[in-house]
């Protein structure tokens, strides 16, 4: 069975750190980019990050593009999202979600989501 | 960054009906649209991709169509397990959602 499992949500303070990761199985990890997406409690899906299926290219979004780094192990089957200088605006669930080609293209695979929570 | 405008907001239908959603980008992405299903509390699911390509193992209900900057998902007879939220994307620049279209059964 495909699946995606996020780990390492919960509560941070404004200004802190948080690394998730993402355990992929039941298909070739590292034929695929992976992404980070994003919800807020009650609002609409926010592309995060993207990462090529080598691990050569990534992606991010104006609102974290120098506080988040994505990267990935291929020989771990594990992806994995560093947040640092985190804010309020960053609490949301975050889905781990696999693509369907090794570049970003469509979203074929979601993980279950974890949620990062920023409040002091 | 290429922006996605999605209409409705919001929209209640019959069961039955024939329910049309569209989603504008702000400069041609070509086919490069995909549209996806979010059930209240579940991750989004892959409906259609490249605008018109229907997921392997979506009912035939479902579909999409259009190009450059105009597209539309349709449902051509709406079902009670259709309620959900739906989100158009487009991947032709970086990634960037639609603001999503809320449907409800009348």
């Amino acid at each position: 069975e495909v699946q995606l499992v996020e780990s390492g949500g919960g509560l941070v303070q404004p200004g802190g750190s948080l690394r998730l990761s993402c355990s992929a199985s039941g298909f070739t990890f590292s034929s695929y980019a992976m992404h980070w997406v994003r919800q807020a409690p009650g609002k609409g899906l926010e592309y995060v990050s993207a990462i090529s299926s080598n691990g050569g290219s990534t992606y991010y979004a104006d609102s974290v593009k120098g506080r988040f780094t994505i990267s990935r192990d291929n020989s771990k089957n594990t992806l994995y999202l560093q947040m640092s200088s985190l804010r309020a605006e960053d609490t949301a669930v975050y889905y781990c979600v696999k693509d369907i080609s090794r570049t970003p293209d469509a979203f074929d695979i979601w993980g279950q989501g974890t949620m990062v929570t920023v409040s002091s | 960054d290429i922006q996605m405008t999605q209409s409705p907001s919001s929209l209640s239908a019959s069961v039955g009906d024939r329910v049309t959603i569209t989603c504008q980008a702000s400069q041609d992405i070509s086919n490069y649209l995909n549209w996806y299903q979010q059930k209240p509390g579940k991750a989004p699911k892959l409906l259609i991709y490249d605008a018109s390509n229907l997921e392997t193992g979506v009912p035939s209900r479902f579909s999409g169509s259009g190009s450059g900057t105009d597209f539309t998902f349709t449902i051509s007879s709406l079902q009670p397990e259709d309620i959900a939220t739906y989100y158009c994307q487009q991947y032709d620049n970086l990634i960037t959602f639609g603001q999503g279209t809320r449907l409800e059964i009348k």
